[in-house]
């Protein structure tokens, strides 16, 4: 069975302020691990995944998550906040039977203030 | 690009009546899948497919109903709307070849039973 926990509903930071989103996972096969960004009345988009290659993994919009096994982590971080990036943000794994159906975290809401 | 469209985007029905909710993708995935969002941001699978001729139930248990008869297409279907049914459903869609591959997602039906 895989789980993730995303730590935090509601992350505020400034702008200009670094973005830390945390996300543990609990998987008992090799996980494929995603981070998915929500805009309001929209679908889901994906920022980046990790796919058992390089651990420190770069996504799009300036967004990178670094996997940690010894941690069960998988945490996203932006060094620089930008209005634009006012969002939910969903961690989610699947691993390697099944359906590759992805088991989502509860979400985190990131505020960016002026 | 992805290619999944929701149909329709907004729904307020009313009690008792009979919906469809439609999706379709033109990336010819074979995986398919229905979320159901509640307001709390948290996404809960309903609904998958392998494939034409494949549907499986989800892990929160639904009261909705599924087909698959063309690889593009993965309506769901409920008999007699209730209010408790009030949520947003995302549709999404993999090609499942490798390991690891993401989930493109569709923009979302928000329904409204009243």
């Amino acid at each position: 069975a895989q789980s993730v926990t995303q730590l935090g509903s509601h992350v505020s930071v400034s702008e200009g302020a670094l973005v830390l989103l945390r996300c543990n996972y609990s998987s008992s096969v090799p996980p494929y691990l995603f981070w998915y960004v929500q805009y309001p009345n929209q679908g889901l988009q994906l920022l980046l995944k990790y796919t058992s290659a390089a651990t420190l993994v770069k996504g799009i919009n300036g967004f990178e998550a670094e996997f940690k096994k010894s941690e069960t982590s998988f945490h996203l971080t932006k060094p620089s906040a930008h209005m634009s990036d006012a969002a939910e943000y969903f961690c989610a794994v699947t691993g390697i039977q099944g359906a590759q159906k992805l088991v989502f975290g509860q979400g985190t809401r990131l505020t960016i203030n002026p | 690009e992805a290619d999944i469209y929701q149909t329709p985007r907004y729904l307020v029905i009313g009690t008792g009546k009979k919906i469809t909710l439609e999706c379709s993708q033109t990336m010819g995935h074979d995986k398919m899948y229905w979320y159901q969002q509640d307001p709390g941001m948290e996404l809960h699978l309903i609904h998958y497919s392998y494939g034409v001729n494949s549907t499986e139930k989800g892990d929160l248990s639904s009261e909705s109903t599924v087909s698959r008869i063309r690889t593009e297409h993965f309506p769901l279907t409920l008999e007699s709307a209730r209010p408790s049914h009030t949520s947003q459903y995302l549709c999404a869609s993999s090609d499942g070849a490798g390991l690891g591959t993401e989930a493109f997602f569709g923009q979302g039906t928000r329904l409204t039973v009243v």
